[in-house]
């Protein structure tokens, strides 16, 4: 099971970019990384998905190198209610020895 | 068209009781996993049933349990209830466990067990 390493917190103003790095360096070839978002007292909410090289969708993008050993969330011009804790996943579903468990996630707080 | 639900959505327990939550999918899905969220911490996997059967399972004790109907629902058991199981209890579905790429999963609001 591939592990990640994402910073703790990060602050950021409202239209502000913010970026999120997160190391999984010894990710499988069968692994996807997944980002989601979780809300207090809510269940975490998928926000985007991507194997290599780069990902973008109405909300975020995903940028992953060619080692794939890292990967950064990128959310453009945050607001308010994007303050949130982000997990980084690394895993296949699919995956004999899947068992797909959040780290601590990073705290994200948008100040106005 | 309904997401992924749970009930109840708070519990309180006493130690040594036992408790059942449960779970529907989201419509469409077949695939249904558990968390436990501590607070503070980010979810931890449980386990995963899929086609009535649990298909993996995390490092939980066996005081954790769990089923899965043919409608797809499902239920998540623990006995003997300790002090440190109170948390987040959340579930999420998917569609399948074929194929190469990641499913993505669904998640419900979660039920809050207080256990005193």
């Amino acid at each position: 099971l591939a592990k990640t390493t994402q910073p703790i917190s990060m602050d950021s103003y409202e239209g502000q970019e913010v970026n999120i790095t997160c190391s999984h360096n010894n990710i499988a070839t069968n692994d996807y990384i997944t980002w989601y978002q979780q809300f207090p007292s809510q269940g975490p909410r998928f926000i985007i998905q991507g194997y290599k090289t780069k990902v973008t969708n109405e909300v975020a993008s995903l940028f992953i190198p060619a080692d794939r050993k890292s990967s950064t969330l990128s959310l453009p011009r945050v607001s308010l209610s994007d303050t949130a804790v982000y997990y980084c996943l690394v895993g296949a579903l699919a995956s004999n020895d899947y068992k797909l468990s959040f780290g601590a996630g990073t705290t994200v707080t948008v100040r106005a | 068209d309904a997401g992924v639900t749970q009930s109840p959505t708070h519990l309180i327990k006493t130690r040594g009781q036992q408790v059942t939550l449960r779970c529907s999918p989201k419509s469409g899905h077949d695939t249904v996993s558990w968390y436990q969220q501590a607070l503070g911490q980010g979810p931890q996997f449980i386990f995963q049933y899929y086609e009535e059967e649990e298909r993996q399972r995390g490092n939980f004790p066996d005081r954790f349990s769990g089923h899965q109907f043919p409608n797809y629902s499902s239920e998540l058991n623990v006995n003997a209830l300790l002090l440190g199981d109170s948390a987040l209890y959340l579930c999420a579905s998917s569609l399948g466990l074929a194929g190469d790429s990641y499913n993505e999963q669904f998640f419900g609001p979660g039920t809050r067990l207080t256990v005193l």
